[in-house]
């Protein structure tokens, strides 16, 4: 399979602790996006980087959230001090063009 | 960022019966995505339409981008159970980097 891959699927964390999400992109590929997703809600656009450079972050990339890219191939996003408010789909895609793929998500509870 | 709106929210029909859903914003895009998305997984790109009064079709779903690259349909014939899933439209925008997300459209065919 050469799609999009994250891991873990799912995340059950207790308020407080830290957690590292992991996303493998489409190795072709050098954007590379995350995303946070909750019940109701379309994708919300959290952080992008084209190679290992980090070029853009939401507001909503509290300074809790840190996202890496190191070599500019997978990508790992930590949440630190965990809040039951960060309970949610967290989506990794890589992108060609202006055609996104999406990987299959890390479902986060926060408990 | 620019806004994208859907309509309907939800919709429920029958298997067989016809569908529009629509996504309209105020902004003009440079291509508008499609994707359907299913419980506990990541979006599926279902097409790319980037020219204004652009028309694709695959297979029993038409999309149509609107004149003004502003707005766009997703038009089902003929539908069927597998249809059943979370549209979402996504926006390109002419700056920055992140795809802009409707709410999505949950559409329930039942037999």
């Amino acid at each position: 399979d050469t799609g999009v891959s994250q891991d873990p699927r799912h995340k059950i964390t207790k308020r407080g602790q830290n957690v590292t999400f992991r996303c493998d992109p489409i190795s072709e590929h050098n954007r590379l996006y995350w995303y946070r997703q909750t019940l109701g809600q379309g994708p919300e656009f959290l952080t992008y980087f084209q190679n290992e450079a980090q070029l853009e972050k939401s507001r909503l990339l509290s300074d809790r959230f840190s996202a890496e890219r190191p070599k500019g191939s997978f990508s790992t996003l930590e949440i630190q001090r965990t809040e039951q408010g960060d309970s949610a789909m967290y989506l990794c895609a890589s992108e060609t063009g202006n055609e996104a793929f999406f990987g299959q998500g890390t479902r986060l509870t926060v408990v | 960022t620019q806004l994208l709106e859907q309509s309907p929210q939800f919709l429920s029909i029958q298997e067989g019966e016809n569908l529009t859903v629509y996504c309209n914003s105020s902004s003009v895009f440079s291509s508008l995505q499609w994707y359907r998305q299913e419980p506990g997984e990541g979006p599926v790109l279902l097409v790319t339409v980037v020219t204004g009064g652009e028309v694709k079709k695959l297979k029993r779903l038409t999309f149509q981008f609107g004149d003004a690259r502003k707005d766009s349909s997703l038009h089902i014939t003929a539908a069927q159970t597998g249809d059943t899933g979370l549209y979402l439209c996504a926006g390109a925008p002419n700056s920055g980097y992140a795809l802009n997300f409707g709410k999505g459209t949950s559409l329930l065919v039942t037999p």
